[in-house]
């Protein structure tokens, strides 16, 4: 079955760049979707398809799919970026979604 | 405003069967393209895809799951439901509703979520 792989925890103090990765086995030739989960409420989506932005969702955040490891890069980070990030893709070999394990994004 | 809303019992003894239903408001659960996913995350961790139905009420259930899972739709009221059996301490979680739009259920996002429900397993 499919796995993904996601660093449990990443420090960044505010203004600078944190980048989060999402390992998988070719992973390039899937489309990865990734989510924002604050405290205490549902996820929501911050980037589709590898590199796409939400309506509403701030520049800062992008995406990239290359290889083996797709990454999530907030830059400028603030407080309110403090939260749980997921990755997540379709295994179309086995028809089920897919989750990435989480990273805890703290902002010092 | 589209929304998503689950409901059903915050507390469920083992063996027992849950039932749990996602409420749309302001758009149908026919709509052409849509997917709607179940998806848990037991306390502190993280999120576990459980199953899906189509726009043609086709289904898929993730495996280590798919003796206990049913998933379908109920149009008249609007609602997709989940029915689990034989629940267990380790199925204790919040349980969410997810839709994903774009004309392939195994591709898409799930860009709209409900705001989960919490279910507890225990005697």
């Amino acid at each position: 079955s499919f796995v993904l792989s996601q660093p449990p925890s990443v420090s960044v103090a505010p203004g600078k760049t944190a980048t989060i990765t999402c390992e998988g086995d070719n992973l390039e030739k899937k489309s990865v979707h990734w989510y924002q989960q604050r405290s205490d409420q549902a996820p929501m989506p911050v980037v589709f398809y590898d590199n796409e932005r939400p309506s509403g969702i701030p520049e800062r955040f992008s995406g990239s799919n290359s290889g083996n490891t797709a990454t999530l890069t907030i830059t400028r980070v603030e407080a309110g970026d403090e939260a749980d990030y997921f990755c997540q893709v379709w295994d179309d070999d086995s028809d089920r979604g897919v989750f990435g394990g989480g990273t805890k994004l703290t902002v010092l | 405003q589209i929304t998503l809303r689950e409901s059903g019992p915050a507390l469920v003894k083992p063996t027992q069967t849950l039932r749990l239903t996602c409420t749309f408001s302001g758009l149908s659960v026919t709509t052409s393209a849509m997917c709607v996913s179940w998806i848990r995350q037991p306390p502190g961790r993280a999120l576990e895809w459980l199953a899906l139905i189509g726009e043609d009420e086709d289904t898929y259930y993730s495996p280590s799951l798919k003796t206990r899972l049913t998933v379908s739709k109920d149009t008249s009221k609007n609602q997709v439901v989940l029915t689990m059996t034989n629940m267990d301490p380790g199925d204790t979680g919040t349980y969410f509703c997810a839709r994903s739009q774009g004309g392939d259920c195994f591709l898409d996002p799930f860009d709209l979520w409900g705001q989960g429900t919490l279910v507890t397993i225990s005697s």
